[in-house]
């Protein structure tokens, strides 16, 4: 089936600096990938919706500046999470379609904290 | 509009019992409807999804869910608990047209007693 490898899967970083998350479709083009944020004991929230070659789309209440999304092969999405701050301590999902396949493939996500 | 409401957001059952997780939505046009496990610190895989053609839909590890269009349900069932099945379970809902985008519910935790 279909494979979406998400690196790192954890990852510890200080206040103030960037960390950058990948998401990868292994054997099948991703035309559009989802990233979700996910508190502890909480459900899923959409951030953003990215397709390839083009600007992301947010969710409200999501900053843009913050989360940095990139989507520049259909293989490929990367969120950066830039001036990282301890709130913004999270499990970070993401998600991958290519619209022919059967559903949505989700990475294993990503543990960030900062300190 | 579309949402989902999961009923419970921790079930408990004995080891070889039924599982029944409850999922009610809502939705202005005919939804897509989806069924999540997830293990600790892991992402999200697939039990099974509802896409407006059989009611009765069966999925992994032996789980299948039923729509209910008069119930807006759409429940998760197994007839015989393991105890690998102790995860949290999402419930969640989109459309045809924006079928990437899905709605989540708060999610239920299932523990399963020996």
């Amino acid at each position: 089936g279909a494979v979406v490898s998400q690196h790192p899967s954890w990852v510890i970083c200080k206040s103030g600096t960037s960390v950058k998350i990948e998401c990868r479709s292994l054997d099948f083009q991703a035309t559009t990938m989802f990233w979700y944020r996910q508190f502890p004991k909480q459900s899923l929230m959409l951030m953003a919706t990215s397709n390839e070659g083009s600007k992301a789309t947010y969710e409200q209440g999501v900053e843009k500046d913050k989360f940095l999304i990139n989507h520049a092969s259909l293989t490929l999405s990367t969120l950066t999470v830039t001036s990282a701050h301890p709130e913004d301590s999270s499990f970070y999902i993401c998600s991958a379609t290519d619209w022919d396949a059967n559903g949505l493939h989700f990475g294993n996500g990503t543990r960030l904290t900062v300190t | 509009a579309q949402s989902v409401t999961q009923l419970g957001s921790h079930v408990s059952v004995s080891e070889g019992a039924l599982v029944l997780l409850r999922c009610n939505y809502s939705s202005s046009v005919p939804p897509y409807l989806f069924w999540y496990v997830q293990y600790p610190n892991q992402g999200l895989q697939l039990l099974l999804k509802y896409t407006s053609a059989a009611t009765l839909v069966k999925g992994i590890n032996g789980f299948e869910a039923e729509f209910k269009k008069s119930e807006t349900s759409f429940h998760l069932t197994k007839p015989s608990a393991h105890m690998s099945d102790a995860a949290e379970y999402f419930c969640a809902v989109s459309d045809k047209r924006s079928q990437g985008n899905l709605i989540f519910g708060k999610g239920t935790k299932l523990s399963v007693k020996p």
